[in-house]
């Protein structure tokens, strides 16, 4: 069955403009969950959504936001980027909030902000 | 807080070589356990778990044993390839009852393996 799907794969933004990446979870996955990654800080916690709602926050600003549809797609937007927002952002899914699970994570999207 | 300490990398290692990358938590109650691992440009694949004290996750020649006692969970592998070279990443996800999936994970480690 198909994988978690993050698109775009790669994204060159200017210090200022907005940002919307999308991802489509595994097929019956309900829960999904953003990482943020960069060299200096790891990998670090945004958001977890499950059927439709906010269930967690990392500790991130306002400009970071998120939303999950319906269909358990998700996205999340960074508005006002600055330089520090370049990181490889990465999506995952689980079928549900049970911590056994584990998550499947996509490939990710390399954001640069220039 | 719940968090996860990892040795630091990068681990250089000789094809067929023994390895051993240690990993140690700090949680309340009775966390699940992950073995994360990273190829270059990709995203995080899920390598092994366990879920309770004592259980071993194992796959692809790695294992991993939960040792509350120690609040150890090392990832060892008998024989390494070239093609395991990545990063590979403990990480933890509290019981919280069915409320969150939330990962907390160490930094990574870095292992190459040469020919």
């Amino acid at each position: 069955k198909a994988g978690v799907t993050q698109t775009p794969r790669y994204l060159i933004k200017t210090r200022g403009q907005q940002v919307t990446l999308s991802c489509s979870p595994i097929s019956g996955h309900r829960s999904v969950s953003w990482y943020q990654q960069t060299p200096g800080q790891g990998l670090q916690f945004l958001f977890e959504y499950f059927s439709e709602t906010q269930r967690n926050k990392g500790n991130f600003p306002g400009r970071f936001s998120g939303r999950q549809f319906s269909n358990s797609r998700s996205e999340m937007n960074v508005s006002t980027l600055e330089l520090g927002d370049s990181a490889l952002y990465l999506c995952a899914s689980s079928l549900d909030l049970r911590s056994f699970y584990g998550y499947t994570f996509g490939s990710g999207t390399r954001l640069t902000v220039v | 807080g719940n968090s996860v300490t990892q040795m630091e990398g990068p681990v250089t290692l000789s094809e067929e070589a023994f390895l051993t990358i240690n990993c140690t938590y700090t949680a309340t109650g009775y966390p699940s356990l992950f073995w994360y691992v990273q190829y270059p440009g990709e995203g995080l694949q899920l390598l092994l778990k366990a879920t309770k004290a004592d259980d071993k996750g194992s796959n692809k020649g790695f294992e991993a044993t939960y040792r509350k006692e120690t609040t150890s969970f090392h990832l060892e592998k008998g024989s390494v390839q070239v093609s395991d070279s990545a990063v590979y990443f403990c990480a933890l996800s509290g019981n919280y009852g069915g409320a969150t999936n939330k990962l907390i994970f160490g930094t990574g480690t870095l292992l190459a393996v040469q020919p």
